[in-house]
């Protein structure tokens, strides 16, 4: 059963580093891709970020000079550094887990993070 | 980057009624092309992928078409419990979803 689920803290600072953590059940980080989409309150989905199954990246060119995404395959978590926040960045994070490669098919419950001070 | 522009921005339906909502993409995305609902407070779920490719247990009475830059999704009989927001997502070349459509019972 696939399943992935996000943790991280639910505040942060304007100008800090947010950083969030996907842990995977069910499917290897080896052979398959992990995402990070999010979505300000009352707002649509921003798809922010890609790891690949082989270890690369790719970013949503908006947010490529802030945004960082790595694994350890070993421990099965994905994780998600972004710098510089600002209230704007206040949303709900999901990680989820792509489906026939071009898609994506498994979400987690999602974090609320909110920027503020 | 790929843009997806999504309409209408919002929906009323009556119960049984058939509705639309379209997608446009800027470039060719070649059938890359999936839809999710995502209802209050829940996580998006799949629908439709590869344009017309309906996703295991899913209604029937959706049904995804499409080529090139455009693309929709048909409900074909609204229920009660297909109010929520349908989102779009191009596949082609990474990722970028649609602006939403709001879908309320009438």
């Amino acid at each position: 059963q696939v399943q992935l689920k996000e943790s991280g803290p639910g505040l942060v600072q304007p100008s800090q580093t947010l950083s969030l953590t996907c842990t995977v059940a069910g499917f290897s980080l080896t052979s398959y891709n992990v995402h990070w989409v999010r979505q300000p309150p009352g707002k649509g989905l921003e798809w922010m970020g890609v790891i690949w199954n082989t270890g690369g990246t790719r970013y949503n060119s908006a947010l490529k000079s802030r945004l960082s995404i790595s694994k350890d395959t070993s421990k099965s978590q994905v994780f998600l550094k972004m710098n510089s926040l600002q209230t704007e960045d206040t949303a709900t994070y999901y990680c989820a887990r792509d489906y026939y490669s071009s898609y994506i098919g498994y979400w987690g419950q999602g974090v609320m993070v909110t920027v503020s001070s | 980057d790929i843009q997806m522009t999504q309409s209408p921005p919002s929906l009323s339906a009556s119960l049984g009624e058939t509705v639309s909502i379209e997608c446009r993409a800027s470039e060719d995305i070649y059938s890359n092309l999936a839809w999710y609902q995502q209802k209050s407070g829940k996580s998006p779920q799949l629908l439709i992928y590869y344009a017309s490719s309906l996703q295991d247990g899913v209604p029937s009475r959706f049904s995804g078409s499409g080529s090139g830059t455009q693309y929709s999704l048909k409900i074909s009989g609204m229920q009660p419990e297909d109010e929520g927001v349908y989102y779009c997502l191009q596949g082609s070349k990474y990722l970028t979803f649609g602006s939403g459509t709001k879908l309320e019972i009438k």
